[in-house]
Order: structure tokens, then sequence, then C-alpha cells
């Protein structure tokens, strides 16, 4: 039973490249949701999907940040023309339906040089 | 969802219980009470959760104030493993758009051999 997977681990960047981001939710779960932890600092959250939609983005920078999460596949966080500022770990989690019970997955660390 | 107070720090010796305290004076009625935690370099892990009566589970216990202004996480042996940021969070009943987690700054248990 494998939990959320999420993929690359570790990814490196220049700047002013695009950094993708993939999230596969838990078998079952159907809710996924993006949190940003810059060094030292605590989670905070980014976009909340379900299939096909975009729940909430309240948390998403208003600019070349966008997220995904397509009928098929995993859900993927889009960081465009990345920045050193951008340079963080990016954790997804899962929820079933009715959003109790999220898992989280072990994260992708990005880094901008 | 409601404001949380927990210290910044906590220190603990192996094999001895850890009693880690939460405020949430603001708690609403509704409001369910989860804890979580981050081991280093690791995404946060569901601990425990409750709403009114005290919880046990296999890695923890919560009780809860009776006027649920407070709450408190017991580990009943803390075990090197055990050092993480221990977050505590108030979760009002999964509602369509409000899916997300709202994390603070937690509470860094240490524990010495």
């Amino acid at each position: 039973n494998a939990g959320v997977m999420q993929n690359p681990r570790h990814l490196v960047r220049r700047r002013g490249q695009e950094a993708r981001l993939r999230c596969s939710p838990m078998k079952g779960h159907s809710h996924v949701y993006w949190y940003r932890q810059l060094p030292e600092e605590g989670l905070k959250f980014m976009v909340y999907l379900q299939k096909e939609n975009i729940i909430d983005e309240s948390g998403m920078p208003k600019e070349r940040f966008s997220a995904e999460f397509p009928k098929e596949g995993p859900s993927i966080l889009r960081i465009q023309q990345v920045v050193r500022g951008d340079s963080a770990a990016y954790f997804c989690a899962s929820s079933p339906a009715g959003g109790n019970g999220y898992t989280f997955g072990s994260g992708t660390r990005l880094t901008v040089v | 969802d409601a404001k949380t107070t927990q210290p910044n720090s906590m220190e603990s010796n192996e094999e001895e219980p850890v009693h880690l305290p939460c405020n949430h004076s603001t708690i609403s009625g509704t409001d369910y009470i989860h804890w979580y935690r981050q081991l280093p370099s690791q995404g946060p892990e569901y601990v425990i959760h409750g709403l009114t009566s005290n919880v046990n589970n296999r890695m923890a216990s919560l009780a809860i104030a009776e006027d649920r202004k407070s709450s408190t996480l017991i580990l009943h042996r803390a075990t090197l493993r055990d050092a993480a940021v221990y977050y505590c969070i108030l979760r009002a009943p999964f509602r369509g758009s409000q899916g997300n987690l709202i994390f603070g700054k937690g509470t860094k248990l240490s524990v010495k051999p």
C-alpha cells in the first residue's frame, strides 16, 4: 500500500528554468494539497485540488506558479522561470473525500542556482 | 480555523513520558484537534486527533481539557526517533472548499539519550 509518492526527491534548476513537481496520491484519495516549506520555517498552504478542479488556490503566488490534477496521472505543481527565492521543500498531501486523514509525501527539495 | 499556541521547544529524556501542551482558547464547538509531527527532512505525519474525549492510539494519547481550550499530546515513552516538530492544528468539519490544514510553528521536541 504505497503512500503519497512525490518525485523527484531533489531537483536543481538554474534561474529562469521551469520546475515540475509530481505527486501521486494514495490509492483511493481524491483530494490533493500542496504546501511549501522555506528553510527554517513552517509549512505554508499553496493549493487544494480535486480531480480536474482547483478548489482553493489562495496560497499560490499570483505569477509563475500553477497546479493541476488531471483525470489520469499525478498532480503537477509547475513553477516557471524559477528564482532563488523558490528554493524550498514542496510537500504534497492527499486525503479521501471528507477531508480527514491527511497523508503527506516525503517532499521535493528544489534548489535554484 | 482558530489559532493555537504551543511552546517553541521542549526537551525530554529517552524513555520518559513527554507532555506537549497546546492552547486553543478560541476553539469552536465543532473544531477537531489534530496533531501532526515532522521528523527532520521528512513530510508531516499524522499522530492523533480528537473532539471532546481523550483519545489513545499506538503512537500517543491526546488529553483534551473539559472546556476544550487546551489539550496535551502525551508520548508515553520518548525515543530518539520521536525527536521532531509537533504541530497542534484545529480543524473545522470538512466543508467543500475548506480542505487545507493550517500549520503554525509547532514545538520542536529534542530527546536526550
